[in-house]
């Protein structure tokens, strides 16, 4: 079993809907929660952490992390074509020398 | 601010043949790292530094791969020979001391080995 689940996809929605991204992970000691965005032939950017539980917004994106869960999201409200990319969620145990796992990116095509 | 510089972008080689990848990461990021992304895959970490010390090198296949960050600043990473199996993305990013969360990433080398 891989440390962080994430589904490939692709999933498709029109423009303008609301947009729901999930991680499942199985270490309980994961403290910061990342969301990174990845454009065709383009490196990983952060959209977004997270520490430890609870929401976070910035703009038209919302994180939420339940560690009770073990299960992250990240909202996209108001979806726009150029959403479409491949999400990356990312998590680490904590600062400085603790490795990140990602996930393996789901992709999304947001249509006109 | 320029972000993370990686050359070349794409790469095609032989098996057996060397490759190099080279990476200046942000100025002032003394934390620097080698991923590797396979097709449909997140990255996975191939070695760290922290300034121009490998704190992290688990995950590289030494026997033949190889990377240096002589100065502390920009980086090479090394594979000879290449086999059909090294074909992937190797990306590099970049953190200031300690904020691993806020990792920058480069736009890749794209290696194909035939």
């Amino acid at each position: 079993q891989k440390e962080v689940e994430q589904d490939p996809g692709p999933l498709s929605v029109p423009e303008g809907a609301i947009v729901s991204l999930n991680c499942t992970y199985s270490n309980s000691a994961f403290q910061y929660f990342m969301w990174y965005r990845q454009y065709s032939r383009k490196g990983p950017e952060l959209l977004m952490y997270t520490y430890s539980s609870g929401n976070k917004e910035d703009g038209r994106f919302t994180a939420q992390v339940d560690k009770s869960s073990k299960y992250i999201s990240l909202f996209i409200r108001d979806s726009q074509p150029s959403d479409s990319a491949t999400y990356l969620c990312a998590m680490s145990e904590g600062t400085g020398g603790f490795k990140t796992i990602f996930g393996a990116g789901t992709r999304l095509f947001v249509k006109a | 601010e320029a972000g993370v510089v990686q050359s070349p972008r794409y790469k095609i080689i032989e098996k057996k043949q060397p490759v190099a990848f080279w990476c200046n990461p942000i100025s002032g990021h003394n934390t620097l790292y080698w991923y590797r992304q396979n097709l449909g895959q997140g990255p996975e970490l191939l070695i760290r530094y922290e300034n121009e010390e490998a704190v992290d090198d688990s995950q590289l296949p030494k026997d033949r791969f190889s990377a240096e960050r002589l100065k502390g600043v920009d980086s090479t990473l090394k594979i000879q020979p290449a086999e059909l199996g090294d074909s992937a993305v190797y990306l590099c990013a970049s953190n200031s001391a300690g904020a691993n969360y806020e990792q920058y990433f480069g736009p890749g080398t794209r290696l194909t080995v035939t």
